[in-house]
């Protein structure tokens, strides 16, 4: 089937500028999650949903980033005022979130990232 | 916090060689371990896991098994080939039954030279 998609592949952009990013997850996972992927931070986990919600957001690196996801499916995560710090790989993930029987939390999928490169 | 710790590379090995990437880890709960590999020009994939103690997980020849009490999960495979160059993450997730952000290494690069 379908695997985790994301839009667009590669974005530039002016510093200063607001950008938005969109994540579409398997059909039927209700857990999505959006990492950043650079070379100095290695692979850094921002935020995830169970749902629509989103339980702690306490990864987001700044009050200019924000994420939100509608319907239980499709997911924007947006940067207002980008910064030349910002330019990274955007990952999203999505799965199942929970096991049945106990066995711990369900492997995610990735999608390919979207390269923001703020200039 | 959580932690992962792995070897820097790049790691350079010769076809048939025997491959071992370190993985240790640190976390306040019991968590699941992961392999993610990520092939040039592709996105991150599973490779393996697991979910407690003594666990084997295994795929593709490689192989990682869930050491408690060193707090280890080191990947191995007996014989590489040139498609395994790739970059490995080793990744815990101390969700419980849960959903939860992974927390990642920094990534191990390898190269298989013919």
């Amino acid at each position: 089937g379908a695997g985790v998609s994301q839009s667009p592949s590669n974005k530039v952009t002016e510093k200063g500028k607001d950008v938005e990013l969109r994540c579409d997850p398997i059909s039927g996972h209700t857990a999505l999650y959006w990492y950043r992927q650079s070379l100095g931070q290695g692979l850094e986990f921002l935020i995830y949903f169970q749902g629509n919600s989103a339980p702690d957001k306490s990864g987001l690196p700044s009050d200019r980033f924000s994420a939100e996801r509608t319907g239980g499916s499709v997911s924007t995560l947006t940067i207002q005022r980008t910064q030349q710090e910002d330019s990274a790989v955007y990952l999203c993930a999505s799965s199942l979130a929970l096991l049945a029987g106990g066995q711990g939390p369900d492997t995610q999928y990735f999608g390919p990232g979207t390269r923001l490169t703020v200039l | 916090g959580d932690s992962v710790t792995q070897m820097e590379g790049p790691v350079t090995l010769s076809e048939e060689a025997f491959l071992t990437i370190n993985c240790t880890y640190t976390a306040t709960g019991y968590p699941s371990l992961f392999w993610y590999v990520q092939y040039p020009g592709e996105g991150l994939q599973l490779l393996l896991k697991a979910t407690k103690a003594d666990d084997k997980g295994s795929n593709k020849g490689f192989e990682a098994t869930y050491r408690k009490e060193t707090t280890s999960f080191h990947l191995e495979k007996g014989s590489v080939q040139v498609s395994d160059s790739a970059v490995y993450f080793c990744a815990l997730s101390d969700a419980g039954g849960g959903a939860d952000g992974l927390t990642f290494g920094k990534g191990t690069h390898l190269i298989i030279q013919p």
